[in-house]
């Protein structure tokens, strides 16, 4: 089984739309974090969490927003969807006693946004 | 700031030949640098760290800071080699991760 869990792993909407973007680990690491990866651009974050209560806008939090409802769960959400959204978004975790270990990342979620 | 440049899109090379993917990073501070390995259709995945010092796969790498790079080498390239690869700084007060823009690498048969 998958220690960090995106679903869904492919998502069809359209403009103006809001979305949700799941993320779930088992891993018992504190930290998660938002990427989204798009050609020629590699990855930037989006928004980051060392804990529930902690919160944090990456390079690119416009037009996103998040919500950590526990330790293991870290969702992403598009409010109003729109096209140059298009790409594939990755949930990451770290911490514990592999923090040094660097990140654990999950399988993607691939948004298309028309 | 933290930056990490990797200046290569896609790097091509026989099988057999040597490999090096190039990366350059600027901070300020005592940076930890990664290598990530995405192969077709997979998740990112950690290939080597500089503090271990350890060989995966064939690759190394060694942290320069004279030369601000962090450069992955492996002596003779193998087909299953294909695959992106992100460079990865982590610094800042909130010991976040900077990737660079990855390098494709193509190893030819």
């Amino acid at each position: 089984d998958a220690d960090v869990t995106q679903t869904p792993r492919n998502r069809i909407t359209k403009t103006g739309k809001r979305i949700m973007l799941e993320c779930s680990q088992t891993k018992g690491h504190d930290r998660m974090y938002w990427y989204r990866q798009d050609p020629g651009l590699g990855l930037r974050l989006i928004y980051y969490s060392f804990d529930v209560k902690d919160i944090n806008k990456g390079e690119i939090s416009d037009g996103y927003s998040v919500s950590r409802q526990a330790q293991a769960k870290f969702s992403l959400s598009l409010e109003s969807a729109i096209p140059n959204q298009t790409a594939l978004y990755f949930c990451a975790t770290s911490g514990g006693t592999e923090r040094d270990y660097g990140y654990t990342f999950g399988s993607g979620t691939r948004l298309t946004v028309v | 700031a933290q930056r990490v440049t990797q200046p290569e899109k896609l790097l091509s090379v026989f099988k057999g030949a040597p490999v090096e993917l190039k990366c350059n990073y600027s901070y300020s501070g005592s940076p930890e640098l990664f290598w990530y390995v995405q192969y077709s259709r997979q998740r990112l995945q950690l290939l080597l760290r500089h503090i271990s010092r350890e060989s995966i796969k064939g690759f190394t790498a060694d942290l320069n800071k004279g030369e601000t790079s962090f450069h992955l080498k492996k002596p003779f390239a193998q087909e299953e080699d294909s695959a992106m690869y992100y460079c990865a700084l982590k610094g800042g007060g909130y010991q976040k991760v900077t990737f660079g823009t990855g390098t494709k690498l193509q190893v030819i048969p």
